[in-house]
């Protein structure tokens, strides 16, 4: 079974742009979170969408945005670029049948410039 | 909010020897932990897991120990290889109501050949 497949792998952008992250969870499973991981801050939650709604949402300013859509594919989105958003994104999959284990994608490494 | 185990310490081994990585969490009412290991340029990789009703699990080469009275997590890994060396991360979900993982700092762990 393939594993939870992140696009694209890195990305520039500068301040000011907005970004779109893919995320294609493990086949089977609904459930779908997003992280943000940089080194003075490590790993945070940013939101978790379930059969298309957001369950969870962490502390993170409105600039930052999810979708699911029906094939649990997820998307999140960021508006208005600023420096201290280049991180790693990680995207994470799990399922019910399979103990709510979140098994994660490789991220995507946003750089702002 | 309430956090886990947030620092990096660097635990330094030598092939052969058991390593035990420790993490201290404060979400009393969290009922599962899970440990992560990530490799540079790579996600956060499942490794082992465990639920409050229970105080100790097994894997293949690991060991997970939950001590709830001091709110303590620990990860052994026996005879530790080269390719064991990574950072490891404990994380707990304090969310009954979906997925919602708060992680610690991660601890570095590196094995001397």
């Amino acid at each position: 079974k393939a594993g939870v497949t992140q696009t694209p792998r890195y990305l520039i952008k500068t301040r000011g742009q907005q970004v779109t992250l893919s995320c294609s969870p493990i086949s089977g499973h609904r459930s779908v979170s997003w992280y943000q991981q940089t080194p003075g801050q490590g790993l945070q939650f940013l939101f978790e969408y379930f059969s298309e709604t957001q369950r969870n949402k962490g502390n993170f300013p409105g600039r930052f945005s999810g979708r699911q859509f029906s094939n649990s594919r997820s998307e999140m989105n960021v508006s208005t670029l600023e420096l201290g958003d280049s991180a790693l994104y990680l995207c994470a999959s799990s399922s019910r049948l399979a103990g709510d284990t979140q098994y994660f994608g490789p991220g995507t490494r946003l750089t702002v410039l | 909010g309430e956090s886990v185990g947030l620092h990096l310490p660097t635990l330094s081994v030598q092939e052969g020897d058991n390593s035990i990585i420790n993490c201290a969490y404060s979400n009393s009412a969290s009922d599962y932990f899970i440990w992560y290991k990530q490799e540079s340029g790579k996600g956060p990789q499942f490794i082992i897991d465990i639920r409050s009703n229970m105080d100790k699990r097994q894997g293949q080469r690991v060991t997970v120990l939950l001590n709830k009275t001091v709110k303590h997590l620990s990860l052994q890994i026996a005879a530790t290889q080269p390719g064991d060396s990574a950072v490891y991360f404990c994380a707990e979900n304090p969310n009954n109501a979906g997925n919602m993982l708060t992680f610690g700092g991660g601890t570095r762990l590196m094995v001397k050949p």
